[in-house]
């Protein structure tokens, strides 16, 4: 089945505790991006890759890494959290337009992961 | 800079109503998409308009795009109880992958 898939879905942590969150896609995607919902400010975009080592900060990269070393995975790394950075992450892929039927770049989500810091 | 703002952003409707849903965006974008979050769960692509006058439709929703007016709308049909959602549109900056989203517009369609 054609998924992205993140891991885990659910996180409580402490201030400065470094974590990782996974994500992964089954499509032989070229493009990932990683976005935070917060209630009332819709989905800002914190990274995004146009393939393997090629990635570029989006609206809200302050606290976040990400790296790009396979195609597949997309992680998102946050070296010492904070409280606001508790959030919703959602994980997005797609092909670039030239490789989609219309040149659409349909974006497929995962799940999403809920991130709470104390 | 590029803005993308929809309204409104809560709307309540009965069964059986027609309504619009508008998503301005303040620069030129190759392509405007509209998604639906239900509560708590991901969300799921709906259209992706590319040109001007562009018009797609699946069953009760339709989206335009005028790329002229920067202007796009999500138009729902006799409205029933299972499109009760949240509706965001989002531009493409670059054709990259980086998407700007509206705020959304929370739908919730009562008998």
């Amino acid at each position: 089945e054609a998924q992205v898939t993140q891991n885990p879905r659910y996180l409580i942590t402490v201030t400065g505790k470094k974590l990782t969150v996974t994500c992964s896609q089954n499509m032989n995607h070229e493009y990932m991006s990683w976005y935070r919902q917060d209630p009332g400010l819709g989905l800002r975009q914190i990274y995004y890759s146009m393939n393997v080592e090629v990635t570029d900060k989006g609206d809200v990269p302050e606290g976040y890494k990400v790296s790009r070393k396979e195609k597949r995975n997309f992680p998102l790394i946050l070296e010492s959290p904070s409280p606001n950075q508790t959030s919703l992450y959602f994980c997005a892929s797609s092909f670039p337009p030239y490789m989609e039927r219309g040149g659409l770049n349909t974006q497929y989500f995962g799940p999403g992961t809920r991130l709470t810091v104390l | 800079e590029l803005k993308v703002e929809q309204n409104p952003l809560f709307l309540s409707m009965q069964e059986g109503k027609n309504y619009t849903i508008y998503c301005n965006y303040s620069t030129t974008s190759d392509r405007l998409y509209w998604y639906r979050q239900d509560p708590g769960k991901s969300l799921e692509s709906l259209f992706v308009l590319l040109s001007n006058g562009a018009v797609k439709q699946e069953g009760r929703l339709m989206a335009s795009l005028d790329t002229k007016a920067r202007l796009s709308t999500l138009h729902i049909t006799a409205a029933v109880h299972d499109l009760s959602a949240t509706y965001f549109c989002a531009v493409d900056r670059g054709s990259q992958g980086n998407l700007i989203f509206g705020k959304g517009t929370k739908l919730s369609v009562k008998p």
